[in-house]
């Protein structure tokens, strides 16, 4: 089936480095554009990123620019997240989030990881 | 780019209707027919639930609809039932490829 599968949460400290990984399975990765949102602990959800679906463009938002780096291997069916310089604002459930043709809906969410920077 | 706003908490009773706005700017939910919907039950991911305004996903009741009327967007889940209670967000394009999401309204079905 249709799934996504994060990996690589945990606990950092502040400034340090934290890799996330998301993997895709059950549909054609490389034709679909991939989100990363977040999740403050008992808050709303936050977009984060966004890679196209061939890795040519990527977007973010302003409070993780410049220190997160999205990325895709289409090879590997796995998407990125690097974040660098982390922020104890940072800690929240990422998720991964397939997005839809035509549009910036997301139609498959993976379970999420969780990092928590303290 | 700021949070869409919506209330934080919303309830029906079982069988009726309940509606949630999400309220943007010109700037994104006024700017584009790309509001999104999703449903988050506690401790789960999200689920998409309406696109485009007002399109459903395969396999989403016909029981949530969604709308839009100038820089606001709103769903409503009609014949409400103990399942429907959970989390609901809005989101929408905002321009130069972001997307920004609402804060969130509670549905409590009493």
């Amino acid at each position: 089936q249709v799934q996504l599968v994060e990996s690589g949460g945990g606990v950092v400290q502040p400034g340090r480095s934290l890799r996330l990984s998301c993997a895709a399975s059950g549909f054609t990765f490389s034709r679909h554009g991939i989100h990363w949102v977040r999740q403050a602990p008992g808050k709303g959800l936050e977009w984060v990123a966004v890679i196209w679906y061939d890795g040519s463009k990527k977007f973010y938002a302003d409070s993780v620019k410049g220190r997160f780096t999205i990325s895709r291997d289409n090879s590997k069916n796995t998407l990125y997240l690097q974040m660098d310089s982390l922020r104890v604002e940072d800690t929240a459930v990422y998720y991964c989030a397939r997005g839809i043709e035509g549009g910036y809906g997301m139609d498959v969410w993976g379970q999420g990881t969780t990092v928590i920077v303290s | 780019q700021s949070a869409l706003t919506q209330p934080p908490s919303a309830s029906g009773s079982p069988g009726q209707s309940v509606t949630i706005s999400c309220t943007g700017t010109s700037s994104d939910v006024g700017g584009y027919n790309d509001v999104s919907w999703y449903q988050q039950h506690p401790g789960k991911a999200p689920k998409f639930i309406i696109y485009g305004v007002n399109k459903r996903p395969s396999g989403v009741p016909d029981r949530f609809s969604g709308s839009k009327s100038g820089n606001t967007a709103s769903l409503t889940v009609s014949g409400l039932q103990a399942a429907d209670e959970a989390d609901y967000y809005c989101s929408s394009y905002a321009g130069s490829n972001n997307v920004v999401f609402g804060g969130g309204t509670k549905l409590t079905v009493l």
